[in-house]
């Protein structure tokens, strides 16, 4: 089957660091990728691992462990905009096809 | 600008009238999919496809149909078998298998509700 679990929520007080994790179990890999969703609004795309290690990009960061089937978010100097939900999705491969599955999202509240 | 487009934006549906819902994208992208969204939730894989004329179930295609007839339209169609469809619906599109960059760019969502 395929599962994919993040945390419900999180809080975090606005300059720290939080790290969002996301375990997997998919029929096949071909990439994790995380997305931003503010509420009412479409996601919009983060990051993109697909070889284990660490991939950064300004505050944000994001780690992929195959073997593991885990991989967590990491955002740096959190600001109040940083509050939304964050997506954990996967290209899970069968046969031919490529489905992206998400998982439920985790709902990030920074506080002052 | 090239994007991916979602029609309309809000939509009211009487119980059993079916409704269509557009997904048109210019990105050239192979990958389409049609996402459903509850409140506080994830997204749900309804449909999917992966070239014109092919597409996939997702895990919660019951009371839905698609088409692929063309390369840049994937329209959805929620029927009145969907017994609770109202919902937040998100159409996405994705470059091929192999491709650089292979993330999904979404549209802004229809949101529909039964009345």
């Amino acid at each position: 089957g395929q599962n994919i679990d993040q945390p419900t929520e999180m809080t975090a007080t606005e300059g720290a660091i939080v790290q969002i994790n996301c375990t997997y179990q998919t029929s096949g890999f071909n990439g994790l990728f995380w997305y931003q969703q503010h509420a009412g609004e479409a996601p919009t795309f983060l990051s993109y691992n697909v070889l284990d290690g660490l991939e950064e990009k300004g505050r944000f960061s994001s780690f992929l462990s195959r073997s593991k089937g885990y991989s967590y978010l990491l955002l740096k100097e959190l600001q109040m905009k940083d509050s939304a939900s964050y997506l954990c999705a996967v290209r899970a491969m069968s046969s031919n096809t490529g489905k992206l599955i998400f998982g439920q999202g985790t709902t990030l509240q920074v506080k002052p | 600008d090239g994007g991916i487009t979602q029609s309309p934006k809000y939509l009211f549906r009487k119980e059993g009238q079916n409704v269509t819902l557009s997904c048109e994208q210019n990105l050239n992208h192979d990958a389409m999919y049609w996402y459903r969204q509850d409140p506080g939730q994830g997204l749900r894989l309804i449909y999917y496809s992966q070239i014109v004329n092919d597409f996939q179930k997702g895990d919660i295609a019951e009371g839905y149909s698609v088409s692929r007839e063309k390369k840049e339209s994937f329209p959805l169609t929620v029927t009145s078998a969907q017994k609770n469809p109202t919902a937040f619906y998100l159409c996405a599109s994705s470059s091929r298998q192999g491709a650089r960059n292979t993330e999904a760019f979404f549209g802004q969502g229809t949101r529909l509700t039964v009345v």
